[in-house]
């Protein structure tokens, strides 16, 4: 069964680093998403993108995140100066098509980001 | 008000047990309800969809959603230990472009042997 590939599995960074969080979407896939459960709260949605923009992001998402289809294959999460309050699991999903019809988004297994 | 509320647990029960699980939520504009499952460290899981109200069946799982109450359940017939796991639901609505998700916060449930 096709799957999205998340790496790394865990990373561990130091606190104002720069860490790229990569992800291999199920290739039929068009709709590209990231989101992160930090350790004992909810899954929360960070950003949306489709036909390479970004068509929804929440509040969590500022200026230190940005995402990137670089090459048709892998999606990217950059965290450009990470704080210790970015510690969190990481997971990004994809979906196929119209939410009306196939609402199933797939997740990755997450990479697990600590900052130290 | 959170949108979307959930009991954490967690729920045990006996193996053979039927399990209820549920969640409230706020926003009127949500259409799209699912549950997920979820393993400890591991990626969300997608095990029933519903689009607006009504009821689900697929194998020991069934999905209902009241839009009037804003009370979505989802039922397990006949548990098995490897229903152990984290339940979270998740909605979305037309509000949402990119129909991002609002989930609960999970419900975690063992079923004993």
């Amino acid at each position: 069964e096709p799957e999205v590939t998340q790496t790394p599995s865990h990373q561990v960074t130091q606190m104002g680093q720069e860490v790229i969080l990569r992800c291999v979407p199920i290739s039929n896939h068009l709709y590209f998403y990231w989101y992160r459960q930090i350790l004992g709260q909810k899954v929360e949605f960070l950003v949306s993108f489709y036909n390479n923009e970004i068509s929804e992001k929440s509040e969590i998402f500022d200026d230190q995140f940005s995402v990137e289809r670089p090459d048709g294959s892998n999606f990217t999460l950059k965290i450009r100066s990470t704080k210790l309050e970015d510690s969190a699991m990481y997971f990004c999903a994809s979906r196929k098509g119209a939410f009306r019809t196939n609402y199933g988004y797939t997740f990755g297994s997450g990479t697990r980001l600590t900052v130290v | 008000q959170k949108e979307v509320e959930q009991d954490p647990g967690p729920l045990s029960v006996p193996e053979g047990a039927i399990v209820s699980l549920n969640c409230t939520y706020s926003n009127s504009a949500f259409q799209y309800f699912m549950w997920y499952r979820q393993y400890s460290r591991k990626g969300p899981e997608l095990l029933m969809y519903t689009y607006s109200s009504g009821n689900k069946e697929d194998g020991r799982f069934t999905a209902q959603v009241d839009k009037s109450s804003k009370y979505i359940s989802l039922f397990i017939r006949d548990s098995q230990p490897s229903d152990s796991a984290t339940y979270l639901c998740a909605m979305s609505g037309l509000s949402n472009s990119g129909y991002a998700l609002n989930f609960g916060k999970g419900t975690s449930l063992l079923v004993t042997p």
